[in-house]
């Protein structure tokens, strides 16, 4: 099955600096890759997702980058602020076995004021 | 609004009890997940449904099995509750046949087995 490997387990940056969270994945048939956002007590909600046929989306200070051939895909943040603090979670979902989501191990982002 | 609503946000239940989270969703999704968020750990897929009695199961399914008698509802049983399966339980949802839509996800229960 699918392993998707997420890092850094924790990132602490100051408020206005930029913050990148990395992952990999090792399912060459996953086709969708969302990012959560879950702050705390809340449930994750979906932040921005790319797909397989396209590199790069942007929508405001968020971005994805997805490079298929490494199977490695991030998000990176710029301007950062208090309340992107939160814990970030990377997913792939396989084209295959019922297109279920695996998910990475998390990130912990803290913007310092 | 999109809702996926599971019945406790709290749950404390006592060792050898047999404990039942409840999940719903008013999506029409076909797929439903059941998962266990740890720290750093992430979250980890326990079981699965595709469809209406049916299951798959996920990467930690000892100890725990699961109900889906309709298309809306996803029950997680713990046959015999213990202290390790202590944890926040997160409920999902997600259509089967389009592949580029998201997992929506319910506000989690947090369970403590005393």
């Amino acid at each position: 099955g699918e392993n998707v490997e997420q890092h850094p387990s924790t990132l602490s940056v100051q408020e206005g600096d930029s913050a990148v969270i990395k992952c990999t994945y090792s399912d060459s048939a996953s086709n969708y890759f969302p990012w959560y956002k879950q702050e705390l007590g809340k449930r994750p909600q979906l932040i921005i997702d790319i797909r397989s046929n396209v590199g790069e989306k942007k929508d405001q200070r968020i971005a994805v980058t997805l490079n298929k051939t490494a199977k490695h895909f991030s998000l990176h943040i710029t301007e950062t602020q208090p309340e992107d603090s939160a814990v970030y979670f990377c997913a792939a979902r396989s084209l295959y076995n019922f297109n279920k989501f695996y998910f990475g191990s998390g990130t912990k982002l803290n913007v310092k004021p | 609004d999109v809702k996926v609503t599971q019945s406790s946000r709290y749950l404390v239940k006592r060792t050898g009890e047999k404990v039942f989270l409840e999940c719903v969703q008013d999506m029409d999704h076909e797929n439903m997940f059941w998962y266990r968020q740890d720290p750093g750990l992430g979250l980890r897929l326990i079981y699965f449904s595709y469809d209406v009695k049916m299951k798959e199961k996920g990467d930690i399914p000892e100890g725990y099995s699961v109900s889906r008698e309709k298309k809306e509802r996803f029950s997680l049983i713990l046959e015999s509750a213990s202290t390790n399966q202590t944890s926040m339980y997160l409920c999902a949802s997600s259509k089967i046949r389009d592949t580029n839509t998201e997992a929506f996800f319910g506000q989690g229960t947090r369970l403590t087995v005393v």
